[in-house]
């Protein structure tokens, strides 16, 4: 089955300590991003990935890292989680970037912060 | 960048009920998708539709791009319908193949 896959689906964490969601989707998916949502604000990119070792940056970097040293992972870190981190997390994948395709969600993250 | 606008922004229906949901856009885009999103948080696509008309069962989905709106239409409605629909477009003609999402309308269907 065509799927993106995110763990945890729950997390509870405190302040400062290192953390990493992971995404893995299994459709040979070129392009690859991460999403977070917020009451009010709506989904709003963080990263994106055109491909291998080729990352750049969304509309919300800022106290996030991630890496795509495969084709089919792209892990979301965040190296000192703070409480305005605190957020429902997606993980998105499609074919091919400047390509008409649809895009595919994970089921989701939900990061508590404390 | 693109601005998508949904209305209405609530409604509330009686099961069995039919009802029209609109999607706004900005720019022109190459893709456009509507989503559901269920009280587990999780997003489910429901269409992908940067243009014409399709059905999935009791919804169906147009895109006129040239005009710039979408519409979800959803017939006999059920409460596993209740929950918040998005639509979310992209204009890939740039580097990033961002979408960017509209408010979403949040529907309650009740027994």
């Amino acid at each position: 089955e065509a799927q993106v896959t995110q763990n945890p689906r729950y997390l509870i964490t405190v302040t400062g300590k290192k953390l990493t969601v992971t995404c893995s989707q299994n459709m040979n998916h070129e392009y690859m991003s991460w999403y977070r949502q917020d009451p009010g604000l709506g989904l709003r990119q963080i990263y994106y990935s055109m491909n291998v070792e080729v990352t750049d940056k969304g509309d919300v970097p800022e106290g996030y890292k991630v890496s795509r040293k495969e084709k089919r992972n792209f892990p979301l870190i965040l190296e000192s989680p703070s409480p305005n981190q605190t957020s429902l997390y997606f993980c998105a994948s499609s074919l091919s970037p400047g390509v008409d395709t649809e895009a595919f969600f994970g089921q989701g993250t939900r990061l508590t912060v404390v | 960048g693109i601005q998508v606008e949904q209305s209405p922004p609530d409604l509330i229906l009686q099961e069995g009920a039919n009802s029209t949901l609109r999607c706004n856009f900005s720019d022109s885009v190459n893709n456009l998708q509507w989503f559901h999103q269920n009280p587990w948080g999780q997003l489910i696509n429901l269409f992908y539709i940067p243009s014409g008309t399709k059905q999935n069962g009791r919804l169906s989905a147009t895109t006129v791009a040239t005009e710039r709106y979408s519409l979800l239409y959803i017939s006999s409605s059920q409460t596993t319908d209740s929950g918040v629909y998005f639509c979310a477009v992209a204009n890939s003609g740039g580097s990033n193949y961002k979408l960017t999402f509209g408010k979403g309308t949040l529907l309650t269907v009740n027994p």
